[in-house]
């Protein structure tokens, strides 16, 4: 069965820390992992798309880390803000158009 | 930005009442998602389409829920009856070919009493 796990649950920072969100995956085969944002009550947000043959990507202050080989996914943010408090969900994409969401990692920053 | 336009935000509605809930997908988009988005089930996929025909809504009850594209820039989906487990946030997210790159609309909260 295709999953996909995210840790932690929760993570609470101070204001301008850095911190990783994990994200681990059985789907198989595999096509893409995607990394949201979500603002609490708005649509996710995409931050990173990576394919198997890539295994970083950067976007601002967010850098997302992909090993196909062991099949799991970080995000890193660095230098938080405020504004970083949301849900980030990591979604894996096999074929024919099936997806695999996680079920996100709640940040809250702290000033 | 272009962006995927769902309509209503909000919608309160008693149980047993129909609800249509309408997406307007990002001009040129060939695949178009529900998901419906609770505390406890998270994203559940409920159906997705691809040149405007249905490819999969195995998520979707089928006794009560419908999903249609009558036409490439508009998807509904319909709740007939609704009923208060109903109640959640439910997504349109379309994308090009594939499933590389969605786009989330901002969702329709409901809410069924």
């Amino acid at each position: 069965k295709n999953q996909v796990e995210q840790s932690p649950q929760s993570l609470i920072i101070l204001e301008g820390k850095n911190c990783t969100l994990q994200c681990n995956y059985t789907v198989s085969p595999f096509s893409n992992l995607r990394w949201y944002k979500q603002d609490t009550g708005r649509g996710p947000v995409s931050l990173t798309i990576m394919t198997f043959s890539e295994n970083t990507k950067s976007n601002g202050r967010y850098t997302a880390t992909l090993d196909a080989d062991t099949k799991q996914s970080s995000l890193h943010i660095t230098a938080s803000q405020l504004s970083d408090s949301a849900s980030y969900i990591c979604v894996v994409s096999g074929d024919a158009g099936k997806s695999t969401f996680g079920d996100g990692t709640t940040l809250t920053v702290k000033p | 930005d272009a962006r995927v336009t769902q309509t209503p935000r909000h919608k309160v509605t008693e149980m047993g009442q129909e609800v249509t809930m309408r997406c307007q997908p990002i001009l040129g988009h060939n695949t178009v998602f529900w998901y419906r988005q609770t505390m406890m089930q998270g994203l559940e996929l409920l159906a997705y389409f691809r040149n405007r025909a249905p490819l999969d809504d195995s998520g979707m009850p089928k006794d009560r829920f419908s999903a249609e594209m009558p036409d490439a820039t508009l998807a509904t989906l319909k709740i007939q009856p609704s009923e208060p487990r109903d109640s959640a946030v439910y997504f349109c997210a379309s994308a090009t070919d594939g499933n590389y790159g969605y786009t989330f609309g901002s969702g329709t909260r409901l809410t069924v009493v």
